[in-house]
């Protein structure tokens, strides 16, 4: 069965840093996204992208974050200069239509 | 606004039991609602959806029901197994132009042996 795949599982960095979040969407949907969960706290819609732009973002997603999708294969969230309060799980989702499908996540560390 | 909400933030039921999890919206020009199960360490896994043209829709041992009329949604997931503990989050799929969902607090679901 198709899924979305992310990588690294778990990327832990220094306050400051650039961090880069990688996801390999389900092959045939044309719909990403990407979404944080600080832990214990609900899911939160950060940003989509259709069609090689993004389609919609929320407050959350401010200058530190970009997304890009490279090649043909890969959709990556890369947050600049790296804040405490950014540790969380990030996932990335895909659609084809209404149905998204969600990643595994990556739980990123800023210490 | 944009706000999905749930009225329990825990649940426990016996393997076998049937269980009802909740969730309110308070966007009336909501269309779209999906139902997800969140195991520790995992993405959301897509259970079941439903549009607002609808009041009820089975699954495999789930069943949503939509009630528009006071903005509340309800899971039903017939003869609990172990493998249901979980976390169970409602969703508001706004598509307005783009698709974003908006997820409610969840609530926890342990399935007592």
């Amino acid at each position: 069965e198709p899924e979305v795949t992310q990588t690294p599982s778990h990327q832990v960095t220094q306050m400051g840093q650039e961090v880069i979040l990688r996801c390999v969407p389900i092959s045939n949907h044309l719909y990403f996204y990407w979404y944080r969960q600080i832990l214990g706290q609900k899911v939160e819609f950060l940003v989509s992208f259709y069609n090689n732009e993004i389609s919609e973002k929320s407050e959350i997603f401010d200058d530190q974050f970009s997304v890009e999708r490279p090649d043909g294969s890969n959709f990556t969230l890369k947050i600049r200069s790296t804040k405490l309060e950014d540790s969380a799980m990030y996932f990335c989702a895909s659609s084809e239509e209404a149905i998204q499908y969600f990643g595994a996540g990556t739980r990123l560390s800023v210490l | 606004g944009e706000s999905v909400g749930l009225h329990l933030p825990t649940l426990s039921v016996q393997e076998g039991d049937n269980s009802i999890i909740n969730c309110a919206y308070s966007n009336s020009a909501s269309d779209y609602f999906i139902w997800y199960k969140q195991e520790s360490g995992k993405g959301p896994q897509f259970i079941i959806d439903i549009r607002s043209n609808m009041d009820k829709r089975q699954g495999q041992r789930v069943t949503v029901l939509l009630n528009k009329t006071v903005k509340h949604l309800s899971l039903q997931i017939a003869a609990t197994q172990p493998g249901d503990s979980a976390v169970y989050f409602c969703a508001e799929n706004i598509a307005q132009g783009a698709q974003k969902l908006v997820f409610g607090q969840g609530t926890r679901l342990t399935i007592n042996p």
